[in-house]
């Protein structure tokens, strides 16, 4: 069963600061990587892709993948109040013929004025 | 940008009723899927596609069934609608190619049955 664990939160920063998002994950062929933004009663909206190990920043955003740790995170910073909302890490499948992902349950950032 | 449609975007309707939820892409994704959602919890893949004649059950049982006839269309149908079925229902495309499988959600279906 291949799983994508994150800390549930909620996750609650002061406006200004950085805020880590974090995501393990079980299946070590993993290719892609995804974080999704999802506010209360929305869809989710993709906000960042990694797919090789190390950073990759898109201005306040920052993904970080270290595949020999099975790991990847988020950093938002000078976090703001409209950044509140759950954080979704999505993985991709190593099975052949497999165009699924595995989402984790998310991470819920309350950023406070 | 991605272009993914999803009709109605609000549904209440009594039990027993047949009922069709519509979802359309622009994009000539060939990978396409269903997903339930009840508010503040997980994503559950009920139904996925990955071309045209193609669809498959997800992880989650679901009494729902689809179609895909054709490319950019993946209705998804309820026979007999009861209140278990009360949910938010998200429909996604990807390019599903090279490394390309992040997925692009429609707005969502939220549907209540009495």
């Amino acid at each position: 069963q291949k799983e994508v664990e994150q800390n549930s939160g909620p996750l609650s920063v002061p406006e200004g600061a950085i805020a880590s998002l974090n995501c393990t994950y079980s299946d070590r062929g993993s290719q892609s990587f995804f974080w999704y933004r999802q506010y209360s009663g929305k869809s989710p909206e993709l906000i960042m892709s990694i797919y090789s190990n190390g950073d990759k920043e898109d201005g306040r955003f920052t993904a970080q993948l270290n595949k020999a740790s099975q790991y990847v995170s988020l950093l938002i910073r000078d976090s703001q109040p409209s950044d509140s909302a759950t954080y979704l890490c999505a993985v991709t499948s190593s099975g052949a013929g497999s165009y699924q992902l595995t989402f984790g349950k998310g991470t819920k950032l309350s950023v406070i004025p | 940008e991605a272009d993914i449609y999803q009709t109605p975007r609000y549904l209440v309707i009594g039990t027993g009723k047949k009922i069709t939820l519509e979802c359309s892409q622009t994009m000539g994704h060939d990978k396409m899927y269903w997903y339930q959602q009840d508010p503040g919890m997980e994503l559950h893949l009920i139904h996925y596609s990955y071309g045209v004649n193609s669809t498959e059950k997800g992880d989650l049982s679901s009494e729902s069934t689809v179609s895909r006839i054709r490319t950019e269309h993946f209705p998804l149908t309820l026979e007999s609608a009861r209140p278990s079925h009360t949910s938010q229902y998200l429909c996604a495309s990807s390019p599903g190619q090279g490394l390309s499988y992040e997925q692009y959600f429609g707005p969502g279906t939220r549907l209540t049955v009495t």
